[in-house]
């Protein structure tokens, strides 16, 4: 059974960090490309950052870029998001999501809230 | 960036009856639209990828079509279980947008 377990989340001040971690079981990650999405309270859904099996190709939009990078282990079956200069928009529900066929997103975790508060 | 455009935002329907959910791209993109089901506090569920195939395990009573600017989710039969947020998703090109949601309620 595929899995994706978001963690990391948790209150952080503006201008902060936190670095998420996705960690995946029940298919072979390496082989997979990866992304990151992300849900405001309330709000719809905001796709974030790509990246490829073999980490080659990464993409960002364009509010985080600069700000959020990306990252993988395929050795520990993992998928990170580090968020520097966290500022009060960044409050949401961060989603992994596996990469399927014509970059759908087939697999989705749970989901991890991050809250950026004074 | 491409833009995602549903509609209705919402709409109220009875079990039983054929729901349709239109989604419009702000350029062509082939067929790279895909659609998601989101229950509350849930994560996003795929239900049809590339327009129009169905993702495994999805019910056959959803259904999509379309090609280039505009597309078409269709639940021929609505179920209890189908009641939620729905999405179209871009896929063509980064960055990869989502339409701002239609909520399926009940009548």
């Amino acid at each position: 059974e595929v899995q994706l377990v978001e963690s990391g989340g948790g209150l952080v001040q503006p201008g902060g960090s936190l670095r998420l971690s996705c960690a995946a079981s029940g298919f072979t990650f390496s082989t997979y490309n990866m992304h990151w999405v992300r849900q405001a309270p309330g709000k719809g859904l905001e796709w974030l950052s790509y990246i490829s099996s073999s980490s080659s190709t990464i993409y960002y939009v364009d509010s985080v870029k600069g700000r959020f990078t990306i990252s993988r282990d395929n050795a520990k079956n993992s998928l990170y998001l580090q968020m520097n200069s966290l500022r009060d928009e960044d409050t949401a529900v961060y989603y992994c999501a596996r990469g399927g066929v014509n970059y759908c997103l087939d697999f989705w975790g749970q989901g991890t809230l991050v809250t950026v508060s004074s | 960036d491409i833009q995602m455009t549903q509609s209705p935002s919402s709409l109220s329907a009875s079990v039983g009856d054929r729901v349709t959910i239109t989604c419009r791209a702000s350029q062509s993109i082939t067929i790279s639209l895909n659609w998601y089901q989101q229950k509350p506090g849930k994560a996003p569920n795929l239900l049809i990828y590339a327009a129009s195939s169905l993702q495994t395990g999805v019910p056959s009573r959803f259904s999509g079509s379309g090609s280039g600017t505009d597309f078409t989710l269709t639940i021929s039969s609505l179920q209890p279980e189908d009641f939620a947020t729905y999405y179209c998703q871009q896929s063509y090109s980064t960055p990869w947008t989502f339409g701002q949601g239609t909520k399926v309620e009940i009548k």
